[in-house]
């Protein structure tokens, strides 16, 4: 079974910590995605990679920062967090989208809280 | 970054009813997608449609892709309780980068 798989479904920090947010997919996909999700406000793209050290800005960025070494490894980093930050997040992954075709493979997300 | 119009953005429902939700864009786009997550896992794609006007059905569930590219719609037909969840529209950008763009969900409650 082909799976995006986030290492941590639930994590606490404190504000003013560095988090690290790890997610691996086995199913050779070049486009990984973090978003983030709040009520109301649907899926928001933090950033996305293409391809190995690729990173791209989503619509969110600020306060994120990203890191692509290996081809199924997305890790978002949080450098110095802060409460705003505590939400769902979401890694996914995707083959290139050539014709149209194909979703993206969501992970089980993981929620953070900050405090 | 661009958004997705999806309504409603909840629904309180009876078991056996049917349900329908929708989503609207400015843009057009060339595939819409519907997702379903349910409590504590990540989105997972019901339905893609590929073609304006394309009409597809998965089991009770029906999505169309609107011909004027810019809206698509889901029908879900006598809901059962593992209906309940929130339902994701998703777009792909034409130009660009070709990422999906989102809508807001929609919450699903059935009561029994």
């Amino acid at each position: 079974d082909v799976k995006v798989t986030q290492s941590s479904r639930y994590l606490v920090k404190r504000t003013g910590e560095k988090v690290f947010l790890e997610c691996v997919q086995d199913m050779d996909h070049e486009n990984m995605f973090w978003y983030r999700q709040d009520p109301g406000l649907g899926l928001r793209l933090i950033y996305f990679s293409y391809d190995v050290k690729m990173k791209e800005k989503g619509d969110i960025p600020e306060g994120y920062s990203v890191s692509r070494e290996k081809k199924e490894r997305f890790s978002l980093i949080l450098e110095s967090a802060s409460t705003n930050q505590t939400s769902m997040y979401l890694c996914a992954s995707s083959f290139p989208s050539t014709g149209g075709a194909g979703g993206y493979t969501f992970g089980s997300g993981t929620r953070l809280t900050v405090v | 970054g661009q958004q997705l119009n999806q309504s409603p953005q909840s629904m309180f429902i009876q078991e056996g009813e049917d349900v329908s939700m929708n989503c609207t864009s400015s843009s057009i786009f060339n595939t819409w997608l519907w997702y379903k997550q349910d409590p504590g896992e990540g989105p997972v794609l019901l339905i893609a449609l590929y073609k304006a006007g394309e009409l597809t059905s998965n089991g009770r569930l029906t999505a169309q892709f609107g011909i004027t590219r810019k809206d698509s719609f889901l029908n879900i037909s006598a809901s059962i309780p593992s209906d309940v969840g929130i339902y994701f529209c998703a777009g792909r950008e034409i130009q660009g980068a070709q990422k999906l763009v989102f809508g807001q969900g929609t919450r699903l409650t059935i009561n029994p």
